[in-house]
């Protein structure tokens, strides 16, 4: 299994940019990589996917360098909105990967006014 | 939106009931999961099912049994509840992309 490393915990204000980094240094290579986002009280909500080089939609950008032993979810100019637990799991696609969605400690990011 | 419809938010059992935690989707996914999330030991898988009539053990199924007659709706049945399965259950479900998953709002169990 792929294990992921990401920080415990980050602090940030409102406006700036955050960038949580996930290490997976043994990644398959069928395997992609998803962030998701928790709030308190409530079911993980799917971020951004990728498999290479940079993925970019309306909520986050996903930067993963070309050896894909790592990855980097970044938000633009957060807001206190943005303050949750944020998961970076490594899976292959097919159902066949199930038990590797492993859900981790996640990176507690809290915003600041 | 996808949808994911988990039948209570909150559920108060006695020691030794029988309890049906029922999940339903919306956009015909093939995959659908029941997940435990306790304080400090985050997301723990408990049934995984890829088709109707179809499931796999996740990591801690004891205590727990799974049906899935119907392509959206997928029910966890807690045999004999135990004080220790107290905890919030999340329920999700997934196209072929299996980790681009919807969760539901969850189920929070207290087993009494």
């Amino acid at each position: 299994l792929a294990k992921t490393t990401q920080p415990i915990s980050m602090d940030s204000y409102e406006g700036q940019e955050v960038n949580i980094t996930c290490s997976h240094n043994n990644i398959a290579t069928n395997d992609y990589i998803t962030w998701y986002q928790q709030f308190p009280s409530q079911g993980p909500r799917f971020i951004i996917q990728g498999y290479k080089t940079k993925v970019t939609n309306e909520v986050a950008s996903l930067f993963i360098p070309a050896d894909r032993k790592s990855s980097t979810l970044s938000l633009p100019r957060v807001s206190l909105s943005d303050t949750a637990v944020y998961y970076c799991l490594v899976a292959p696609p097919g159902a066949g990967g199930y038990n590797k969605l492993i859900f981790g400690a996640g990176t507690r990011l809290a915003v600041h006014p | 939106d996808v949808k994911v419809t988990q039948s209570s938010r909150y559920l108060v059992k006695r020691t030794g009931e029988k309890v049906f935690l029922e999940c339903v989707q919306d956009m015909d996914h093939e995959n659908m999961f029941w997940y435990r999330q306790d304080p400090g030991l985050g997301l723990r898988l408990i049934y995984f099912s890829y088709d109707v009539k179809m499931k796999e053990k996740g990591d801690i199924p004891e205590g727990y049994s799974v049906s899935r007659e119907k392509k959206e709706r997928f029910s966890l049945i807690l045999e004999s509840a135990s004080t220790n399965q107290t905890s919030m259950y999340l329920c999700a479900s997934s196209a072929y992309r299996i980790a681009e998953a919807f969760f539901g709002q969850g189920t929070r169990l207290t087993v009494v």
